[in-house]
């Protein structure tokens, strides 16, 4: 199994650009979600989905777009990119959606620069 | 809401002696805990979780952590720190699922040989 895998590794965007970071799990996982990494705060959900056409907002929504046509891909859409979205921004998932205490696995991540 | 604590932004401590990384939390009702290692340019990496039963955790190398309901806390710990020890932990909250997972603004470990 690749597990969690995303791409592209590392982006640089101007500001008002749209781009698509991929996400895909090969394990079957329920659950997919979103977070995005900055230095001092840790990691904020953005949106996260429970299965294949069915997704919701996280912590920290504003200004990203997701969607889950299959069970594999989970991918995140910056529409019009602004300097405060410049982070890093991890995929992850986890067997079963709702289920309490359960391992979320992660991607290596995407490191992303708006200038 | 949910909320994690990690009061120490750095650890330093020597190879073979022990290492403690502190998590305090937050939360209505019974706690789901965990630990995650990123290591650089990686992702993060599963340690430990707590969910119920026995308050000593044990996890992947090594490491283990202690539920203390009374203190709200799920400290990290190992006897003996490796230098390959030396990397971001971070430690998470959540009170029902992953939807509400919290996480700590992490501790940067360094074992110094």
């Amino acid at each position: 199994n690749a597990g969690v895998t995303q791409t592209p590794k590392f982006q640089v965007l101007k500001t008002g650009q749209s781009m698509t970071l991929q996400c895909a799990q090969d394990m079957n996982h329920e659950y997919m979600s979103w977070y995005r990494q900055d230095p001092g705060m840790g990691l904020r959900l953005i949106h996260y989905s429970v299965g294949a056409g069915i997704t919701d907002q996280g912590e920290v929504p504003n200004g990203y777009n997701v969607s889950r046509s299959t069970t594999e891909d989970f991918p995140l859409r910056l529409l019009s990119a602004a300097p405060s979205q410049t982070s890093v921004y991890f995929c992850a998932s986890s067997l079963q959606a709702g289920a309490p205490g359960d391992t979320q696995y992660f991607g290596p991540g995407t490191r992303l620069t708006v200038l | 809401a949910q909320s994690v604590a990690q009061p120490e932004d750095q650890v330093n401590v020597a190879e073979g002696n022990p290492l403690t990384v502190k998590c305090t939390y937050s939360v209505s009702g019974n706690p789901y805990l965990f630990w995650y290692v990123q290591y650089p340019n990686r992702g993060l990496q599963f340690l430990l979780k707590y969910i119920t039963g026995d308050n000593l955790v044990k996890g992947s190398y090594g490491f283990e952590a202690e539920f203390n309901k009374s203190q709200t806390s799920f400290h990290l710990k190992k006897p003996s720190a490796l230098v390959s020890d030396s990397a971001l932990y971070f430690c998470a909250v959540s009170a029902y699922n992953n939807n509400d997972m919290r996480f700590g603004a992490g501790t940067r470990l360094t074992v110094k040989p």
